[in-house]
């Protein structure tokens, strides 16, 4: 069982927006930044977002993220079938564990 | 370019030992708080490891505590995963992450490597 709450699986249809939920506690999502990979099948993960809300270079700004109290969202927009993925979101956890944590994963269908 | 190259997985009994390496190159690896991260065949990612840039901090998940131990070695660029009494429940594949800066938990992970796989089955 996860730290973070994610939802297992979400779908939409190409060209069509999704969004993506974290959900954690003070100790993780309250106190620290959010980022969020991508798990193409097969790959390594890959850095999407990065402190809450901020892209690395090459990330199309079709991505987004946002942070609210204990829970985050990740957003895409203009759905493509290459967006095919695992999505994850992660954070440091302050608690006496201290330590990375990470949601437990969303498989994101593109219809 | 930032690449960063794991080695050192295969099969082991459970009881057994085995130690990961992680040859980074393209950055300062000097500068660079790095972890390992795991995920076991159709999982989730679950952080295992992290050392500080300098190699005086260093963190464990409760899995792995007391029995991994992580190093680095920033003369070689390289970063090290010692695993002793394995389980089963440790077979994943093993990833070494590079943060965004020196402090561990401060940044994000960054560059990931491809992985290796360590399956403990006897």
């Amino acid at each position: 069982q996860s730290v973070l709450t994610q939802p297992p699986s979400v779908s939409a249809a190409p060209g069509q927006k999704v969004t993506i939920s974290c959900s954690g506690s003070s100790s993780n999502i309250g106190n620290n930044y959010v980022s969020w990979y991508q798990q193409l099948p097969g790959t390594a993960p890959k850095l999407l977002i990065y402190d809450n809300n901020k892209r690395p270079s090459g990330i199309p700004d079709r991505f987004s993220g946002s942070k609210s109290g204990t829970s985050a969202t990740l957003g895409i927009t203009g759905l493509q079938t290459g967006d095919e993925a695992d999505y994850y979101c992660g954070t440091w956890d302050s608690s006496l564990s201290a330590g990375q944590v990470f949601g437990g994963g969303t498989k994101l269908t593109v219809l | 370019e930032v690449q960063l190259v794991e080695s050192g997985g295969g099969l082991v009994q459970p009881g057994g030992s085995l130690r990961l390496s992680c040859a980074a190159s393209g950055f300062t690896f000097s500068s660079y708080a790095m972890s390992w991260v795991r995920q076991a065949p159709g999982k989730g990612l679950e952080w295992v490891s992290a050392i500080s840039g300098s190699g005086g901090s260093t963190y464990y998940a409760d899995s792995v505590k007391g029995r991994f131990t992580i190093s680095r070695d920033n003369s070689k660029n390289t970063l090290y995963l010692q695993m002793n009494s394995l389980r089963a429940e440790d077979t994943a594949v093993y990833y070494c992450a590079k943060e965004s800066g020196s402090i561990v938990g401060a940044t994000t992970y960054d560059y990931w490597g491809q992985g290796t796989l360590v399956t403990v089955s006897s």
